[in-house]
C-alpha cells in the first residue's frame, strides 16, 4: 500500500549545524506534503508545508526540499539548536482529504 | 489563545466498558481528525469530518465511532473498548482541509 517512510529513525546534530531530515514517501498521487516537530509529552506542531508544484519552500531557519521525480522530501534546520530537539515526522495528502504519517526521525542536538 | 482541548488526558479502563474522548476547538475550523500514536507506527488517522455532520474514515477506523454535531466538538467514541486500543490520541484541527493543523495535547489511554 502507500506509505511515507524516513529513512534513519534517529539523527545526532551537533549545536549549531545544519540537519537534515529525509522522507520518502510511495504516493505519486500526493499533492501536499506536511512537516511536524513533536517535543516529549506534546502534540504535533506545524512547522512548514510544500505543495507538489513546488520543489522548495523556505520558512524561518527551516527549509523544505520536494524532489517528485524519486518521491523524496527534506527538511533543512539551519544552526541548530538544543530547541530543535524532537521527533520530526513527515507526513502527506494523498487521497481525497486523508492525511498519511510517517514514523518519524528523532532529532538530537548535542551541546 | 487558539487552541484543541482534549478530555481526559489520562485514562485507564476495563475491556468493554464503553468511553468517549472529547475534542474541542476554538479556532472556527472546518476539518478535525483523530489520529493514534503508536511506537514505531507513527501517526495513524482514524477518522477525519470535514465539516458538520460530514465524517470519514481514516486508515485505522475499525473499533472507533465519531460524530460531529456542532463545529467545535468531534468526540471519539469506542464503543467496547479492548487491549489493542491501548494507545495515544490526538485531535487536530484545521481550516478546511488537512493543512497547518493545530493538535492537541493528547489523550494516553490503557484498557485492560
Amino acid at each position: 500500500g502507500e506509505s511515507v517512510g524516513l529513512h534513519l529513525p534517529t539523527l545526532s546534530v551537533q549545536e549549531g549545524d545544519n540537519s537534515i531530515i529525509n522522507c520518502a514517501y510511495s504516493n505519486s498521487a500526493s499533492d501536499y506534503f506536511i512537516w511536524y516537530k513533536q517535543e516529549s509529552g506534546k502534540g504535533p506542531q506545524f512547522i512548514i508545508d510544500i505543495r507538489s508544484n513546488m520543489d522548495k519552500r523556505q520558512g524561518q531557519r527551516v527549509t523544505v526540499l520536494l524532489n517528485k521525480t524519486v518521491k523524496h522530501l527534506s527538511l533543512q534546520i539551519a544552526a541548530t539548536q538544543p530547541g530543535d530537539s524532537a521527533v520530526y515526522f513527515c507526513a502527506d495528502r494523498g487521497g481525497y482529504q486523508k492525511v498519511t504519517f510517517g514514523t518519524g526521525t528523532k532529532l538530537q542536538v548535542i551541546p | 489563545e487558539a487552541q484543541v482541548t482534549q478530555n481526559p488526558r489520562y485514562l485507564i479502563t476495563v475491556t468493554g466498558k464503553k468511553l468517549t474522548v472529547t475534542c474541542s476547538q476554538n479556532m472556527n475550523h472546518e476539518y478535525m481528525s483523530w489520529y493514534r500514536q503508536d511506537p514505531g507506527l507513527g501517526l495513524r488517522q482514524i477518522y477525519y469530518s470535514m465539516n458538520v455532520e460530514v465524517t470519514d474514515k481514516g486508515d485505522v477506523p475499525e473499533g472507533y465511532k465519531v460524530s460531529r454535531k456542532e463545529k467545535r466538538n468531534f468526540p471519539l467514541i469506542l464503543e467496547s473498548p479492548s487491549p489493542n486500543q491501548t494507545s495515544l490520541y490526538f485531535c487536530a484541527s484545521s481550516f478546511g482541509d488537512p493543512t497547518e493543523a493545530f493538535f492537541g495535547q493528547g489523550t494516553r489511554l490503557t484498557v485492560v
